[in-house]
Formats: C-alpha cells, structure tokens, sequence
C-alpha cells in the first residue's frame, strides 16, 4: 500500500513571496502519478497540477511548480508570487498501481499574509 | 452542466440511525470515490469503485456501505455501526486513464447527535 506524508500541517507566506511544500510518498510501484490539490475555504477540491512518473521533466502551471525526486520519492510544489486567493488547504495524492487507489496527504494549511 | 453533486450539503442523524449520502455525475466517468475528511487527517478513502456493479473498500471502511448500480451514481450508507461518523464527506469521479484528474462533489457535513 503507498502511503503520502506532509510534514507541514501549517505554513504562511508574505503576499508576493516564494513558498515551497513538502510531500513525500511510499510505494512499491514504478509507473505512478502525483497530483496537488487545493482546498479552499469553500471546501471544493481543486487540481493544481499534476506529475506522470515517468516524465523527468518537472510539471509547470503558471505561478505553481513542482520538483520531482523519484528516486528521494519527494514531489514537492512551490507557488511563486504568493496572492491572498492562494489562501487554502493543499493536499497531496499519489495514484499507482491496477487498483488506481487515489491516496491523500493529511494537507497542509497555507496562509498568505497581506 | 457537467459536474458531480452531492446531497444533501448538511445532514443531522440521531445516533444509531443509518444514513444514505448521494453522489451522482454526469461526466461519464468509470472511477468514483468516497472519502471522509476530519481535521488534521486529510482525506481517507472509505470506498472506491472503477466500474458499475465493482467496488473496493479503502483504508476505513468498516461501518460504512455502498452501491454501484449505476455508472452515474455511488451512494453511501453510514450504518450504526460506524463509531465516531461525524465528519465531511467528499465524493469524487474520474474517467479514463491514469493521469486524468479527479472531479470532487461540494462535499456532504454529517453531524452524528
């Protein structure tokens, strides 16, 4: 079974500043996929960005980048030019293997400070 | 619109009482999920299902119960078995291939009193 860890429940960031966040997972599977979401206070779940394993190449979405360690097993994000909207709940999710069991991280709480 | 909704948004139980949680979509997808979100523990899978009439149990699924009749719908049952059900509870649908991303639903609050 794969197991996600986020070592930080909470973290904050000065409106326009750099936050990096940390995820790392467990798994015996070689093809796999990680994806972050983002949960505001609304609650509603939203993809921010998604990794293929198999793809060297970090993934990029606008303000929102990740590095990928596979071999640490580490897939950390890191929003650049914080904005008070990037205020929320950020999870981690790893997906793998035949069964395509979708695991979460237990999140971290993010706060943008004016 | 094409979406995945979740009814009732808040529910109140009396303890011992079974309840039903509604997750329909209309976005043709094959995967859904059932996920129970309390603080400080993220999501944990209850229940997920990749095909109508098939579904796996998840890291908690004792106590709880589901169906998949239909490809559009995954309703959930909390039974009186269920310790501690107060909680949030999040459905989510995902249609073919690996990298595709999940869909949640607004989410359900049952308050067990």
């Amino acid at each position: 079974a794969q197991t996600v860890t986020q070592s930080q429940p909470e973290m904050s960031v000065q409106e326009a500043e750099t936050v990096t966040l940390s995820c790392t997972y467990d798994t015996s599977e070689s093809n796999y996929y990680l994806f972050w979401y983002k949960q505001p206070p609304s609650r509603q779940m939203i993809l921010v960005i998604r990794q293929e394993a198999y793809k060297q190449q970090n993934a990029t979405e606008n303000r929102f980048s990740v590095n990928f360690q596979k071999a640490a097993k580490s897939f950390s994000l890191k929003i650049s030019d914080s904005q008070l909207g990037d205020t929320a709940m950020y999870f981690c999710a790893f997906m793998g293997g035949s069964a395509r069991q979708l695991t979460f991280g237990s999140g971290t709480q993010l706060t943008v400070l004016p | 619109d094409g979406g995945i909704t979740q009814s009732p948004k808040y529910l109140f139980r009396k303890e011992g009482q079974n309840v039903t949680l509604s997750c329909e979509q209309n976005l043709n997808h094959d995967a859904m999920y059932w996920y129970r979100q309390d603080p400080g523990q993220g999501l944990r899978l209850i229940y997920y299902s990749q095909i109508v009439n098939d579904f796996q149990k998840g890291d908690i699924a004792e106590g709880y119960s589901v169906s998949r009749e239909k490809k559009e719908s995954f309703p959930l049952t909390v039974t009186s078995a269920q310790k501690n059900p107060t909680a949030f509870y999040l459905c989510a649908s995902r249609g073919r291939g690996a990298s595709t991303e999940a869909f949640f639903g607004q989410g359900t609050r049952l308050t067990v009193v």
